[in-house]
């Protein structure tokens, strides 16, 4: 069972927004800005797609983007396309003690 | 362009020691920027943190491995290695080894390598 709860699916059509929830504790989440979305696809290593809640990398376009509010931390999709189907995971800093924790993992489906 | 890359058996029998080594080209370990480190995945599973190694040796570790797990780092070759002892059918898994900005900020990762625990 991983520490931080993610819907294990979501789906949208091509233009359409998608939000996927990552929801953790006051001891991860949200005790910390320090929150990270990866897109995974089939037999790929993961990409990193937001990082500190609401950062994006050079290259990641801007249709990605990501929040907290409480214990709970969203990535939004905005003008699906075809290839963000993938897995989504999102990874939070937990304390000195517990390290990094990971959510299950949530299966984009692009309709 | 940074590019990481694992290597080591395909095979380890359980209760045996699984062995990795993770090879660094295109920038240096010896950087103060970043901590280097281990993720597995196991198959059809999610993402589980390993452990992370900053270039001085100080080491960070998932406490429900970190009995059994030690990382190193070889700067002199610009490797770091994973060693996860008494494994297990339960630690079959895909390992990746990575690039840490911080401990959560994961930017480079390795291509991956299966692992499979088997006798």
């Amino acid at each position: 069972q991983s520490a931080l709860t993610q819907p294990r699916s979501v789906s949208g059509s091509p233009g359409q927004s998608v939000t996927i929830s990552c929801t953790g504790t006051s001891s991860d989440v949200g005790g910390y800005n320090y929150v990270s979305w990866y897109q995974q696809h089939p037999g790929k290593a993961p990409k990193l797609m937001i990082y500190d809640v609401s950062k994006r990398p050079s290259g990641v376009p801007d249709r990605f983007s990501g929040s907290k509010s409480g214990n709970t931390a969203s990535l939004t999709i905005s003008g699906l396309q075809a290839e963000d189907e993938a897995d989504y995971y999102c990874c939070s800093y937990a304390g000195s003690y517990t390290g990094v924790v990971f959510g299950g993992g949530t299966k984009l489906t692009v309709l | 362009q940074l590019q990481l890359q694992e290597s080591g058996p395909g095979l380890v029998k359980p209760s045996e020691t699984l062995s990795l080594t993770c090879t660094v080209s295109g920038g240096s370990i010896s950087s103060s920027s970043y901590y280097w480190g281990w993720i597995r995945q196991p198959p059809g599973k999610g993402l589980e943190w390993i452990g992370s190694i900053y270039y001085s040796g100080s080491t960070y570790y998932n406490p429900s491995l970190k009995s059994r797990v030690t990382i190193s780092v070889d700067t002199s070759k610009n490797q770091f290695s994973l060693k996860l002892s008494s494994v297990t059918a339960a630690d079959t898994a895909v390992y990746y080894c990575a690039r840490h900005v911080t401990t959560v900020t994961t930017d480079y990762w390795g291509q991956g390598t299966l692992v499979t625990v088997s006798s």
